[in-house]
Parts: structure tokens; sequence; C-alpha cells
């Protein structure tokens, strides 16, 4: 069972937007520790799509966007496209002096 | 470009021991800390551990602590984690991971590795 919990999946159809959440605790979270977001295109590595709650790389569409509230945070990714079919994983700090990762979430494009 | 490439994955027997390394390319190996982070067969990722920028600091899931070790040789733009008394339940991909940080964890990780696999079983 992970730190922090995710959906296990999500689904939306092209052009639609969908949101993924991440529910931590007030040891990770809560204490203020940033969450970042992973994208896992199937077969590959995975690659970081937002750091710093709401921050892009250089390189990551602007479809996508993050927010943190609370012990929470979300992912949203808007104008789906077939291209954003993966697994997403939220990571963040936690005051055990780990890392935490989400359980992943799978998001199809129907 | 910047890139990470690990090496050192096999089969190895339930109890064996072995050691991967992740070689650096292409920013400043001893500016930032370095991470491992694993994916068991159909599974979702799990922080293994951290080092930070110089080596001074290490870190390690409860999973692992005593059983693994990380290290790395700046001189050399390389990381290593050495494994013992493995078990099944570390068959998995060992991704090698660049942090954003010094100290690792809290800023996130943008470089990551093709990931290298550990198969555990007799």
């Amino acid at each position: 069972q992970s730190v922090l919990t995710q959906p296990p999946s999500v689904s939306g159809a092209p052009g639609q937007r969908v949101t993924i959440s991440c529910t931590g605790s007030s040891s990770n979270i809560g204490a203020g520790y940033d969450v970042h977001w992973y994208q896992q295109l199937p077969g590959t590595a995975p690659k970081l799509l937002i750091y710093g709650n709401n921050n892009r790389p250089s390189g990551v569409s602007d479809r996508f966007s993050g927010s943190k509230s609370g012990t929470s945070a979300s992912l949203a990714i808007t104008g789906l496209q077939t291209e954003d079919e993966a697994d997403y994983y939220c990571q963040a700090y936690d005051t055990s002096l780990t890392v935490v990762f989400g359980g992943g979430t799978k998001l199809t494009v129907l | 470009e910047v890139q990470v490439l690990e090496s050192g994955g096999d089969l190895v027997q339930p109890g064996g021991s072995l050691r991967l390394s992740c070689a650096a390319s292409g920013f400043t190996f001893s500016n930032y800390a370095m991470d491992w982070v694993r994916q068991a067969p159909g599974k979702g990722l799990e922080w293994v551990s951290t080092i930070s920028n110089n080596g001074g600091s290490t870190f390690y899931a409860d999973s692992v602590k005593g059983r693994f070790s990380v290290s790395r040789d700046n001189s050399r733009n390389t990381l290593f984690l050495q494994m013992k008394s493995l078990g099944a339940e570390d068959t998995a991909i060992y991704y090698c991971v660049k942090d954003r940080g010094r100290s690792g964890g809290k800023v996130g990780m943008d470089v990551w590795g093709q990931g290298t696999t550990v198969t555990v079983s007799s």
C-alpha cells in the first residue's frame, strides 16, 4: 500500500479534461513538501511531468497542470490526446526522511 | 545531452549479491543528489535510495535498509548500488535517477535512465 493514494484508473474521451488526485498526510504533502508528477508511457522509463506542485519542465505541454492544497494534490490534463495514455505517479518527500510515491493511475483515452 | 545509463542487472539466486552502476553524462554530476527507484513487474514505482551530491548523506527505504548500500564516485561521474541478501521481492527494473537538488527527495527527479533488470530466482 502506497503512502500517497491515487485512483487506480481514470478515463476520458479525446479533447476532454481529466484530473488525477493524490492524497497524502501531514507527514508529507501536508507538511509543506512539494508534489511532483511523472508520466510513464507503456514500455518506457518515467518522465518528469510537473515539479514543485505546478511547474512544467521545458518541453512539457501546457495541457498538463498541477495544483496542491492541504494534504492533497491534483494533476489536470486538458484537451486529451491518445498519446496521453500512460501511467501517472505523484511523488513527495516525507518527514521520515524518505521519498514517497503514489501507487500510480492508469489513464485510458477512450 | 544529459543522460544516465545503468548497468549490472542480472539473474541472481536468492540470498545473493549484485552491484549496479550508473554512468552519468551531460551535467555536473557532483552538484546533484542521485536516486535509485525500482519497479517490480506490473507494479508501481518504489523509491529505493538517495545519496546527496557529495555522498555525505544516504537514505534508504525500509524495505532495503541494512541490505543495500548506495555510493558515488564524483571523479568518475558514477553512481553505485550494492545489493545483498537479495530476495524474490527485489526482482524489478532499477532506475538510476538524477535529482533536481543537492540533498535529494524534495524537488523532483528530472533525468531517468532506461533501467536495468534484476531478477532474483533459483
